[in-house]
Formats: C-alpha cells, structure tokens, sequence
C-alpha cells in the first residue's frame, strides 16, 4: 500500500459544469473522510464513511455534492453544477476503526472553477 | 459545537532554535484527542503528534513536544533543533474519543526556517 490516493490532482472547470473526484484509501482502512480546504484556512469536514455507509454530512455539503463508496473501497465525490465557491482543495483521508489510530490524508485535488 | 484558534499566522525561527507554536480549543468534551498536524507545499497532510486528554503527560516526538493544559484548553507545540524541512503550513486540530472522529482544524500557523 502506497497511502491514500487522490485523482486527478488539478481539476480545472468551466462554472456549471459537472466534476467527480476519486479516492483510494488504504486497503485495510473502514473508515473514509472528505475535507474541503479553502485558501488560507484549515480543512473543513464534509462528510465520512464507515465501509459503504455514509454516516455523516456536514451542512457545507449542499445539494449539489453527492459522495458514495460503493462496496467500501474507493470512494467518488461529485459536486454538479459547480460555482466559483467550490473552488478549493479537496481532502481524502482513511483511517482503521478504533481510536488508537491516526488519520492518512491523501494529496488532494484543487478544483479550480473559472 | 467545538472550535480550535490558532492566533499566529505566521512564524519564523533561526534554524537550530526552539519555535512554540499555539493552539486553543473549546469543548465541553471531558475526553478527546488534540493533533499537530503538518502540511508541506507538497500539500499532504501529516501527523506530527497526539495527544489524548485523559492523559496528563505532555506527548514527545523525538524533536517535537507539546505543552497540554486542559483546563486552560491550550495545546502548544514546540519544535527544538529547528530544521529547513520544517518549513510547512502547521494545524491544530481535535477530535472526540468516539463516534466518527471527525477532525476539527485550527487556520494553521506557517512557518518559516532562517538558515
């Protein structure tokens, strides 16, 4: 296992268009986080996933963004017609169930939107 | 709901030197963990310590330490023996001890390496 891994790692839009991102965690990891990070700030949580269930979503995930992680493995995330707010990095991260263990952050995707 | 400041946006330290970096927090957790996390221009994020809050030993990783203060919810990291390589934005971040875990990040603190 190489770590967790983002693609593609830039994304460049026209405003309104649709764009999907992906997600490999580490093999063995159930648990599965996407975070957006805007210039100048931290990362915020978006929303998380135990094996193929999304358990939770934060208010920052409007209508417009859907997530899946269809049988527990990769996971999508897939903003539809997309503003020029959504511009930002956008994290992965994965992590084995149990608190002793620490989270494995991908390098991200920058979405730009123009 | 809980929130993590960090009110230095910027930091600069002589290679060699100790740099402090400072974090505060607010909950109404009595158990969770606190992170340092450090994200180099490469962009991905790394560990860079933990800290659980039942734990009243401050937590150390070889250079790095940190400065645990629950009730006054401070979490300081301290960098001893500065080097080029710890140039790299640095995020406080928390978590509750169960549930999802989810991260809760400071705005980071950048700091800078003087050769």
């Amino acid at each position: 296992d190489t770590g967790v891994s983002q693609n593609p790692r830039h994304k460049i839009t026209k405003r309104g268009q649709n764009v999907t991102f992906r997600c490999d965690p580490i093999s063995e990891h159930n648990r599965l986080y996407w975070y957006r990070q805007t210039l100048g700030q931290g990362p915020e949580f978006l929303t998380y996933f135990q094996n193929e269930a999304q358990l939770e979503k934060s208010r920052l995930l409007s209508d417009r963004f859907s997530a899946e992680r269809p049988k527990g493995s990769f996971s999508t995330l897939e903003i539809q017609r997309t503003e020029q707010g959504d511009s930002a990095m956008y994290l992965c991260a994965s992590r084995p169930q149990g608190a002793d263990y620490g989270y494995t952050f991908g390098s991200g995707t920058r979405l730009t939107v123009v | 709901a809980q929130t993590v400041t960090q009110s230095q946006p910027e930091m600069s330290v002589q290679e060699a030197e100790t740099v402090t970096l400072s974090c505060t927090y607010d909950t109404s957790e009595s158990d969770y963990y606190l992170f340092w996390y450090k994200q180099p221009p490469s962009r991905q994020m790394i560990l860079v310590i933990r800290q659980e809050a039942y734990k009243q030993q401050n937590a150390t990783e070889n250079r790095f330490s940190v400065n645990f203060q629950k009730a006054a919810k401070s979490f300081s990291l301290k960098i001893s023996d500065s080097q080029l390589g710890d140039a790299a934005m640095y995020f406080c971040a928390y978590s509750k001890n169960f549930g999802n875990e989810k991260l809760t990040f400071g705005t980071g603190t950048r700091l800078t390496i003087i050769p």
